[in-house]
């Protein structure tokens, strides 16, 4: 069956190490997606890409970049992590724009 | 910054009883809404979505539209305590779906 995977489902590093969090789905869906979600926030978007080569920045980009070079991934990094950017990591991807988005798992990333 | 507004909750209803989740947003321009299912340490789940005005009606659950009020709601029939979650609305924006912060949902037995 066609899925989205993350890893790793949890991670602990310390303020200013680069931290990289993969995303891979065999939907072979063109867009996907990185929402992080804390409590009181909900679900934002932090970058977003349509297809290979192209990504876009989400409403909370500072501190993220991404990088398209196959359909089936979409790694996260974090530069320089931050205490702030403590937070629950979520892919997603969906075939059309406005077609059914799918989540991952999600990471669980703490910074110290 | 275009808002998608939920009361975050909780929301109690006794087991047997319908259970009304709210939504409204500010971008007018939202053509397609979305009801996602979110169990505590879990990823959201795809309930229903709905692009006309009117209702939607997908087993136990059903989507109301109202785009002249920018109102978007999600009612559970026959509520279980299985269905205790958080309720999660999205509006797309056109290029990417846009969350409100949830309700949560308590069916009490």
């Amino acid at each position: 069956d066609a899925e989205i995977t993350q890893s790793p489902r949890h991670k602990i590093t310390e303020t200013g190490r680069q931290v990289t969090l993969a995303c891979h789905q065999t939907w072979n869906h063109n867009n996907m997606f990185w929402y992080r979600q804390d409590l009181g926030h909900g679900l934002r978007l932090i970058h977003y890409s349509y297809g290979v080569h192209d990504t876009n920045k989400g409403e909370v980009s500072d501190g993220y970049s991404v990088s398209r070079s196959n359909t089936e991934d979409l790694p996260l990094t974090l530069e320089s992590a931050a205490s702030s950017q403590t937070s629950v990591y979520f892919c997603a991807s969906r075939q059309g724009r406005a077609d059914t988005q799918y989540f991952g798992p999600g990471t669980r990333l703490t910074v110290l | 910054q275009k808002e998608v507004e939920q009361n975050s909750g909780p929301l109690s209803v006794p087991e047997g009883a319908i259970a009304s989740l709210n939504c409204t947003y500010s971008d007018r321009g939202s053509q397609s809404f979305f009801w996602y299912r979110q169990y505590s340490g879990k990823s959201p789940e795809l309930i229903m979505f709905i692009y006309s005005n009117g209702d939607k009606e997908d087993g136990r659950f059903t989507a109301q539209l109202n785009k002249a009020s920018q109102y978007v709601s999600l009612l559970i029939r026959d509520s279980q305590p299985s269905d205790s979650a958080t309720y999660l609305c999205a509006a797309f924006t056109g290029y990417a779906l846009n969350f409100g912060k949830g309700t949560s949902l308590l069916v009490t037995p």
